[in-house]
């Protein structure tokens, strides 16, 4: 597809239940993001991945949270034993080169929205 | 990790007005600043990537400046139509030593247009 593409679109988690949330970027882009949003804040930085290597995962807020990208190119976001405080937009955004160069911009998807009950 | 400051947090305006915003960040080891608009049911935009101090850039009827030296930058609609009723973020690209630079988003300004 022309865009990032991210599936579930929605999804309801009884607590403790584990999710996989998945990203799809755009063809060909070497570096890919994951960000969470929780309602009224601005999207938090979780890890980053050039191609297939996990150069950042400082903002995974604990070791429920694991995310891979195994062969450069999908992405998954994996909870664990799903917590209410888990509920939120996850987004993933992929660009052409890593953001060091400055005029590269990201490409988001649409997100996940994640409600754990 | 920046401190990223959006003000208003949320702003209503009639169609046809004028309206600006803020985006407020360190001001030591700048490197870039991103805009985007997100759209709900949407994914976020990129508007404009910002790099100089003293740059303005423009896109239609919106336009953005930037100033690197007292760290802010603001976001300018002219003639606000529905259709601008978004999410706008800023984030300031945070080098901080690292190879790469992460994006750290303030927490937005809300727009809603009223026809």
């Amino acid at each position: 597809g022309a865009g990032v593409s991210q599936s579930p679109r929605y999804k309801v988690a009884k607590r403790g239940q584990d999710v996989a949330l998945r990203c799809d970027p755009i063809s060909g882009h070497v570096s890919l993001f994951w960000y969470q949003q929780a309602l009224g804040q601005g999207p938090e930085f979780l890890t980053y991945f050039q191609n297939e290597a996990q150069l950042d995962k400082s903002g995974l807020p604990s070791d429920r949270f694991f995310a891979e990208r195994p062969e450069g190119s999908v992405s998954t976001l994996k909870i664990q034993r799903t917590q209410q405080e888990d509920s939120a937009v996850y987004l993933c955004a992929s660009s052409l080169s890593p953001p060091g160069q400055v005029h590269t911009e990201a490409f988001f998807g649409q997100g996940t929205r994640l409600t754990v009950v | 990790i920046l401190n990223v400051e959006q003000s208003p947090q949320s702003l209503h305006v009639q169609e046809g007005d004028s309206t600006n915003f803020t985006c407020s960040f360190p001001s030591s080891n700048f490197y870039a600043l991103h805009w985007y608009r997100w759209e709900t049911a949407k994914s976020p935009e990129a508007l404009f990537v910002m790099t100089l101090n003293g740059d303005e850039k423009k896109k239609g009827r919106i336009s953005a400046t930037l100033n690197t030296k007292e760290g802010y930058s603001y976001l300018y609609i002219k003639g606000s139509q529905p259709e601008d009723s978004a999410t706008y973020l800023c984030a300031p690209l945070d080098a901080g030593g690292t190879s790469y630079g992460k994006l750290t988003f303030g927490q937005g300004t809300i727009l809603t247009v009223h026809p």
